[in-house]
């Protein structure tokens, strides 16, 4: 079985551009949630969703933004980049419901320059 | 911000021997907390969980204990091996979806 995939898995842009990254998650699971981790972080939550609404939102500023689609993959978009942006973006997958395991994916490496 | 706080950034044991990473959290009202490991280059891999409710939960290989009185977390990894080099990461979980992530442990194993 597929798990979860990120793409792309590197990525290279510059201040003041943006950015859309896309994950998929395990085949039945319905809540995608997305995560930025720094170097030597642990992952900050930015946003989740369940059935395509929007669940949770972590202290993030509007620049970030996300949605998910009727076949529950999902779309983490960053404008106006900032160096201060670079970092592992991870999606997170599980069934939905309280306390499910979260799964997550290998990420996607931003490095804004 | 919000964090989740681990007690020693790194743990360096010898092959063989049984690690304790330990963790304390903030949030009274978590009611699930997951232990994850993740390698270089890779996500989070989930090891174990448990629930509020429990003081212990025991896997393949690996523990987790539980104390609410003093909120601390830890996960015990028995004969531990090589490849369980890696940064170990305890989250909690104040609501659905939601999971707050502490510093890490880097794990290191000597042969």
């Amino acid at each position: 079985d597929a798990g979860v995939t990120q793409s792309p898995t590197h990525l290279i842009k510059t201040r003041g551009q943006h950015v859309t990254l896309r994950c998929s998650p395990i085949s039945g699971h319905k809540s995608v949630s997305w995560y930025q981790q720094v170097l030597g972080q642990g992952p900050q939550f930015i946003f989740q969703y369940y059935e395509k609404e929007e669940r949770g939102r972590g202290n993030f500023p509007d620049r970030f933004s996300a949605r998910q689609f009727p076949n529950y993959s999902s779309e983490l978009n960053v404008n106006a980049l900032l160096l201060g942006d670079s970092a592992l973006y991870l999606c997170a997958s599980s069934k939905g419901g309280e306390n499910t395991e979260a799964f997550f994916g290998q990420g996607t490496r931003l490095t804004v320059v | 911000g919000e964090s989740v706080g681990l007690h020693l950034p790194t743990l360096s044991v010898q092959e063989g021997d049984n690690s304790i990473i330990n963790c304390a959290y903030s949030n009274s009202a978590s009611d699930y907390f997951i232990w994850y490991k993740q390698e270089s280059g890779k996500g989070p891999q989930f090891i174990i969980d448990i629930r509020s409710n429990m003081d212990k939960r025991q896997g393949q290989r690996v523990t987790v204990l539980l104390n609410k009185t003093v909120k601390h977390l830890s996960l015990q990894i028995a004969a531990t091996q090589p490849g369980d080099s890696a940064v170990y990461f305890c989250a909690e979980n104040p609501y659905t979806g939601k999971l707050i992530f502490g510093q890490g442990t880097t794990l290191q194993v000597k042969p």
